[in-house]
């Protein structure tokens, strides 16, 4: 079965520095998708970044960045320039490239930026 | 594009009680999923709908449990007989048939079971 783990329960970070958060997951497909999730206050869940694991390149999204190490099954965050607005949960997620494609989660990184 | 709705947002029950939860996808995302969230913890996969077929069924899923989706639109989810165990944010998603396997979330409906 496939898992994820988020070995950082809380993290912090200063405004306007970088952090990284860590990813590590477990599966046995070779075609499969990453995700990082931010869910702020409110709760509502929002896409931050997504990364194919097809793709040799790491994907950014503006301040966001990955690095993925596909064989060592790693799938870390970078936030560059951090902002107050960045404080939320930060979930990896997964989903394989089957039918379903359920999202399968770690148990998230609290981030709080300190001004 | 007005996003995924879900309505209520809170619902504060009594156990025994029934409830349901409504989901509104974005228009034309074939895909819906629900996840249940407790404090602490991420999402876990409920169900999932492609059009108003049910596919998958989480075992997390009880026979208390049933959801639908007629007409490969809106989606319910209702929980029979609530336990205290239910309290948690139930989550629903949307995605596409074809695209790039991302899911876009709804605002969560928060139940609590006294």
């Amino acid at each position: 079965a496939q898992t994820v783990t988020q070995s950082q329960p809380e993290m912090s970070v200063q405004e306007a520095e970088t952090v990284t958060l860590s990813c590590t997951y477990d599966t046995s497909e070779s075609d499969y998708y990453l995700f990082w999730y931010k869910q702020p206050p409110s709760r509502q869940m929002i896409l931050v970044i997504r990364q194919e694991a097809y793709k040799q390149q790491n994907a950014t999204e503006n301040r966001f960045s990955v690095n993925f190490q596909k064989a060592a099954k790693s799938f870390s965050l970078k936030i560059s320039d951090s902002q107050l607005g960045d404080a939320a949960m930060y979930f990896c997620a997964y989903t394989n490239a089957g039918n379903n494609r359920k999202l399968i989660w770690g148990l998230g990184t609290s981030l709080a930026v300190n001004p | 594009d007005t996003g995924v709705s879900q309505d209520p947002r809170h619902k504060i029950t009594k156990r025994g009680q029934n409830v349901t939860f409504r989901c509104d996808p974005i228009s034309e995302h074939n895909r819906l999923y629900w996840y249940r969230q407790t404090l602490g913890q991420g999402p876990e996969f409920l169900t999932y709908f492609q059009n108003e077929a049910q596919l998958e069924k989480s075992r997390l899923l009880s026979d208390r449990f049933s959801a639908e989706r007629p007409k490969g639109s809106f989606s319910t989810l209702e929980i029979q007989r609530t336990e205290q165990g239910d309290s948690a944010m139930y989550l629903c998603a949307s995605s596409p048939d074809l695209g790039r396997y991302e899911q876009y979330f709804g605002p969560g409906t928060r139940l609590t079971v006294t």
